[in-house]
């Protein structure tokens, strides 16, 4: 069973960017869609966008447009996402999870971003 | 207004049953859509529980209990999480979800708690 393993907790500054990695183990990701849906202090879930490996192609919530990039390395079966233009309010848990078909299967444990002066 | 609303909490008793609701924006029609429900604790990832659109067209998570169920009320506009009889492990929030143009939108939550 494939895991998703996510990079390690952050600390930005106001203006920033961050980066964070997923990758998968037990597995290969080369096949699926994997999204970002990330969690902030006391809220909601909120989905961020998705990187179509089929397709090779992203496509991101309307919220995040412009500041918010998702790529994938087939040859380390990672998938990133960078944040830039960081604010107060990113600070959040950002997870990964694998789509499969319509729905998010597989989950990444989660990084914490701290966006701090 | 938001696209989907959920009640913030809900309370009931072990061993009764839980219905949650999540009711679909004025104007978008719950009929053509799945609705999927995803549990959430602290310190834990989401967890996929199901998916519903119709009794014929509807999916239980891997590993999810029986006691999780979906439908839909077409006069709330809403789909339904029904929980039966409620253990303390059920206590937890509970995101539904929908794919609405082009992109995935979440429920504000209900905080579920048993006791």
């Amino acid at each position: 069973q494939v895991q998703l393993v996510q990079s390690g907790a952050e600390l930005k500054k106001p203006g920033s960017s961050v980066k964070v990695s997923c990758r998968a183990s037990g597995g290969t990701l080369n096949k699926f869609t994997i999204s970002w849906v990330r969690q902030a202090p006391g809220q909601g879930l909120e989905w961020m966008g998705r990187i179509i490996r089929i397709f090779g192609i992203s496509n991101y919530a309307q919220k995040f447009q412009g500041r918010v990039t998702i790529t994938a390395d087939e040859s380390t079966s990672t998938a990133y996402m960078e944040l830039s233009g960081l604010r107060y309010e990113d600070t959040a848990v950002y997870y990964c999870a694998r789509d499969a078909s319509d729905y998010m299967d597989v989950w990444g444990e989660g990084t914490t971003v701290i966006v701090s002066s | 207004q938001a696209v989907l609303t959920q009640p913030a909490s809900l309370s009931a008793s072990p061993g009764a049953s839980a219905s949650l609701t999540c009711t679909l924006r004025s104007g978008i029609d719950v009929g053509p859509y799945k609705i999927f429900w995803y549990q959430k604790k602290p310190g834990s990832p989401p967890r996929y529980l199901l998916k519903y659109k119709s009794d014929s067209d509807k999916q239980l998570g891997s590993g999810v209990s029986s006691r999780f169920s979906g439908s839909k009320d077409p006069s709330a506009n809403a789909g339904i999480l029904l929980i039966s009889g409620l253990q303390s492990e059920d206590e937890g929030d509970y995101y539904c979800m929908i794919w609405h143009s082009s992109a995935v939108v979440f429920g504000g939550g209900t905080k579920l708690t048993v006791l």
